[in-house]
């Protein structure tokens, strides 16, 4: 089945330190990958739209220059988490859906757990 | 807008008890529904999925049955694990916006104790 590679998986650094995470799809492409932030005992919370090529779109009230999205190829989506600080700490998990049309699922990583101190 | 409502839990079974979770649905085209697991400290997994009304799901033991009617699409095993404790989550996609935004519920963590 369609596999979805995120990393790292569980960072921990200091307050203003910027974190980039990385959302792979390994065996399809993925013209649309999604970002999600999942609080404590919350569902998960789209952050924005990854457009292969283009420019990302955010959901209202994410920050563009906090959250900077870049999606350089069909397999490759990051997250770059700009000068993180205590409330950015989070679980974020990334999605992709298959560049076949029509009603595909979409294919979650893992996620990765952010500790900012 | 597109909602999911879902039971919150945590819903706690007996191993080889019946599973049983609610979700209800709203949605302003016609949506395709889905259940994600969550196992700890994990991403999510298509547990399973239906895309028009009948349509039933099924996986691992576990099935739903999209109820366009009720506008539901609860998840039901006849007997359940230990190994199935985890986060499950209702979504659904809606075809009028091609598909691309998965609204999702607040998830019911299960809890299966031997």
């Amino acid at each position: 089945g369609a596999v979805v590679s995120q990393h790292p998986s569980r960072v921990i650094c200091k307050s203003g330190t910027s974190v980039k995470i990385e959302c792979r799809s390994l065996d399809f492409q993925a013209t649309t990958m999604f970002w999600y932030r999942q609080f404590p005992k919350k569902s998960l919370m789209l952050m924005a739209t990854s457009n292969e090529g283009s420019k990302a779109t955010y959901e209202q009230g994410v920050e563009k220059d906090k959250f900077l999205i870049n999606h350089a190829s069909l397999t490759l989506s990051t997250l770059t988490v700009t000068s993180a600080h205590p409330e950015d700490s989070s679980f974020y998990i990334c999605s992709a859906r298959e560049a076949t049309g029509g009603n595909q699922p979409q294919h979650f990583g893992d996620g990765t757990r952010l500790s900012i101190l | 807008g597109d909602s999911v409502t879902q039971m919150e839990g945590p819903v706690t079974l007996s191993e080889e008890a019946f599973l049983t979770i609610n979700c209800t649905y709203t949605a302003t085209g016609y949506p395709s529904l889905f259940w994600y697991v969550q196992y700890p400290g994990e991403g999510l997994q298509l547990l399973l999925k239906a895309t028009k009304a009948d349509d039933k799901g099924s996986n691992k033991g576990f099935e739903a049955t999209y109820r366009k009617e009720t506008t539901s699409f609860h998840l039901e095993k006849g007997s359940v694990q230990v190994s199935d404790s985890a986060v499950y989550f209702c979504a659904l996609s809606d075809r009028g916006g091609g598909y691309q935004k998965v609204t999702f519920g607040i998830g019911t963590k299960l809890q299966v104790i031997p």
